[in-house]
């Protein structure tokens, strides 16, 4: 059975970092993009970054590029994205994906809220 | 960014009816158009992929069409548990983007 499995997420301070991980199990993770999107009830879903399966090609939003950074250890199944200096609208459930053509499979959620 | 444009905003629909959700890109997408189903609190669900193919497990009730711009999902014989939010996204360019979702109420 295909699994994601998010933790990380919480309460952190704008400026601050803060890392969300998301763990694979029940598929060659290594074999896969994958991606990040979060959603918030203002703007909807939104995506994040996407890394491609050896971690070659990495996409960001506009509105997290210089901020985010994704990355992935195959060897541990697991992706992460660290949030560096965060603002007040990073705040949002954050959903890590898989990439089969679609985001076929989703993390449950992690609710991140930059606050001070 | 190609912007998709989800219509209704809402559709009030009884079950058993049948329920047609659009979704229009703002440029072309070739047939790189999904679909997702999100029930309260949970995780968004994948219905279909490339405009009309079904994911593993999702009923035959659930069909996409469309090309280009204009994408059509269709839902038959509605349920009871049918009734959530639905988005379309795209992955013909960057950015990923999503619609604003359509909202399937009884």
């Amino acid at each position: 059975e295909v699994q994601l499995v998010q933790s990380g997420g919480g309460l952190v301070r704008p400026g601050d970092s803060l890392r969300l991980s998301c763990v694979a199990s029940g598929f060659t993770f290594s074999s896969y993009t994958m991606t990040w999107v979060r959603q918030t009830p203002e703007k909807g879903l939104e995506w994040v970054s996407s890394i491609s399966t050896s971690s070659r090609n990495i996409y960001y939003a506009d509105s997290v590029k210089g901020r985010f950074n994704v990355s992935r250890d195959n060897a541990r199944n697991s992706l992460f994205l660290h949030m560096h200096s965060p603002r007040v609208e990073d705040t949002a459930v954050y959903y890590c994906g898989r990439i089969y053509a679609a985001i076929d499979f989703w993390g449950q959620g992690s609710p991140v809220t930059v606050s001070s | 960014e190609t912007v998709l444009t989800q219509s209704p905003g809402t559709l009030s629909l009884s079950p058993g009816e049948r329920a047609t959700l659009s979704c229009r890109a703002s440029q072309h997408v070739d047939r790189y158009i999904s679909w997702y189903q999100q029930r309260p609190g949970q995780a968004p669900r994948l219905l279909i992929y490339d405009a009309s193919e079904r994911a593993p497990g999702i009923p035959a009730r659930f069909s996409g069409s469309g090309s280009g711009t204009d994408f059509t999902l269709s839902i038959t014989d509605l349920e009871p548990e049918d009734f959530a939010v639905y988005y379309c996204q795209q992955r013909s360019k960057w950015p990923r983007t999503f619609g604003q979702g359509t909202r399937l109420d009884i």
